[in-house]
């Protein structure tokens, strides 16, 4: 079965670095997000991505944060000046249509912790 | 605007049945389930896009009441296998996805 595949699994990162968390998309796949989850918490939508530019974006995604797809499989989040309150777990998700009778494929994950 | 779950958690014996509930202040398109077990992805289990609509997965069915912009998800005969939590996430016309705060269910042996 088709799945989103996400790099690295975990990533540790000093305050004030700057991290690119990847996603692989499914390749038969149009439309593309970020979600992240605070530990123990609700799943929170970032951003979405379609026609190589931003659909949506939340109030979370501030000025810190920026996606791009770099070539025609890669999707990337880049977070510039991370925080101790980036660390959480960001989910990449894509769909085949936007409003899809499939819903969301979900990638297993990064865990970005920042220390 | 997040959408309401209720309980937010919920403890069974297996072979038991639960209703785990999500309401929302807008008029919805659809409405998503997906479940999460622990340190993993949420899963997509099913979508509901027509008021009245009803749809089934194994033992775990959810029903959709677009008049009340609610929606139920009833897991029968539960197994150890169902526990992890369990989100909505609902779609309005304006195309917003936002998902719900989780219900935490528990299935004991």
């Amino acid at each position: 079965e088709p799945e989103v595949t996400q790099t690295p699994s975990h990533q540790v990162t000093q305050m004030g670095q700057e991290v690119i968390l990847r996603c692989v998309p499914i390749s038969n796949h149009l439309y593309f997000y970020w979600y992240r989850q605070i530990l123990g918490q609700k799943v929170e939508f970032l951003v979405s991505f379609y026609n190589n530019e931003i659909s949506e974006k939340s109030e979370i995604f501030d000025d810190q944060f920026s996606v791009e797809r770099p070539d025609g499989s890669n999707f990337t989040l880049k977070i510039r000046s991370t925080k101790l309150e980036d660390s959480a777990m960001y989910f990449c998700a894509s769909t085949e249509v936007g409003n899809s009778d499939d819903g969301y494929t979900f990638g297993s994950g990064t865990r970005l912790t920042v220390v | 605007q997040q959408p309401v779950q209720s309980p937010q958690a919920v403890i069974l014996r297996e072979g038991e049945d639960a209703v785990i509930n999500c309401s929302s202040s807008k008029a919805l398109y659809s409405v998503h389930w997906y479940r999460q077990k622990h340190g993993e992805a949420p899963v997509f289990l099913m979508i509901l896009l027509k008021g009245g609509e009803q749809k089934g997965h194994e033992k775990i069915s959810a029903s959709f009441n677009e008049k009340k912009q609610q929606s139920s998800l009833y897991l029968t005969a539960s197994q150890l296998s169902y526990s992890g939590t369990y989100f909505c996430g609902t779609e309005d016309y304006g195309q917003n996805f936002v998902f719900g705060p989780g219900t935490r269910l528990s299935v004991l042996p």
